[in-house]
């Protein structure tokens, strides 16, 4: 079955740093992969997404970078201010797969 | 919509009791994950259905742990017994379809002690 690791775990930024969280998978057939942010008490919510013809999707301080070949892909976030902490979830999903999530990166970003 | 609704927010119980989580998705929704999420494990999926049938229960910890679907607005997940180690925050999703933005609930806090 599909496996799904996200690093880091916990990631501390200095506030208009950038941070940069990885997910990897194994399975060749997946095809949509979306990230979450939870805030604190808060529910998942979609932030972005990308799916597998695309190498990478922007919006506004946020990107995402897909590696097919490698099997990983990036959220960037960009002059990270501190609304931005939060946990951040990546999640990959194929058309007839279960929709499986990382375990989460705290990040923290420092004023 | 109102979005995918949960009940109860919070639940305390004994260790023993049966519990009852809810969960109402959004009209039109195909699909219906039921995730248990704790520091430890993270968003763990448990199960989930595709126009009411269940597809993957492989998550489910234990038979103690049972969900259904009697039909597109309503889902159950039910422990019975409930321990300690239920003890967890559960989410309700529902998507379109399985390739696209999954839409969260409130979730239900539970705590068996």
């Amino acid at each position: 079955g599909e496996n799904v690791e996200q690093h880091p775990s916990t990631l501390s930024v200095q506030e208009g740093d950038s941070a940069v969280i990885k997910c990897t998978y194994s399975d060749s057939a997946s095809n949509y992969f979306p990230w979450y942010k939870q805030e604190l008490g808060k529910r998942p919510q979609l932030i972005i997404d990308i799916r597998s013809n695309v190498g990478e999707k922007k919006d506004q301080r946020i990107a995402v970078t897909l590696n097919k070949t490698a099997k990983h892909f990036s959220l960037h976030i960009t002059e990270t201010q501190p609304e931005d902490s939060a946990v951040y979830f990546c999640a990959v999903t194929s058309g007839t797969y279960k929709y499986i999530f990382g375990t989460g990166t705290r990040l923290k970003v420092l004023a | 919509d109102a979005g995918v609704i949960q009940s109860p927010r919070h639940e305390v119980t004994e260790m023993g009791q049966e519990v009852t989580l809810r969960c109402k998705p959004i009209s039109g929704h195909d699909y219906l994950f039921w995730y248990r999420q704790t520091m430890m494990r993270g968003l763990e999926l448990l199960i989930y259905f595709n126009n009411n049938v269940p597809i993957d229960d492989s998550g489910m910890p234990e038979d103690r742990f049972s969900a259904k679907m009697p039909n597109a607005s309503f889902s159950t997940l039910k422990i019975q017994p409930s321990e300690p180690r239920d003890s967890a925050v559960y989410f309700c999703a529902s998507s379109l379809v399985l390739d696209t933005e999954a839409f969260f609930g409130q979730g239900t806090r539970l705590t068996v002690v």
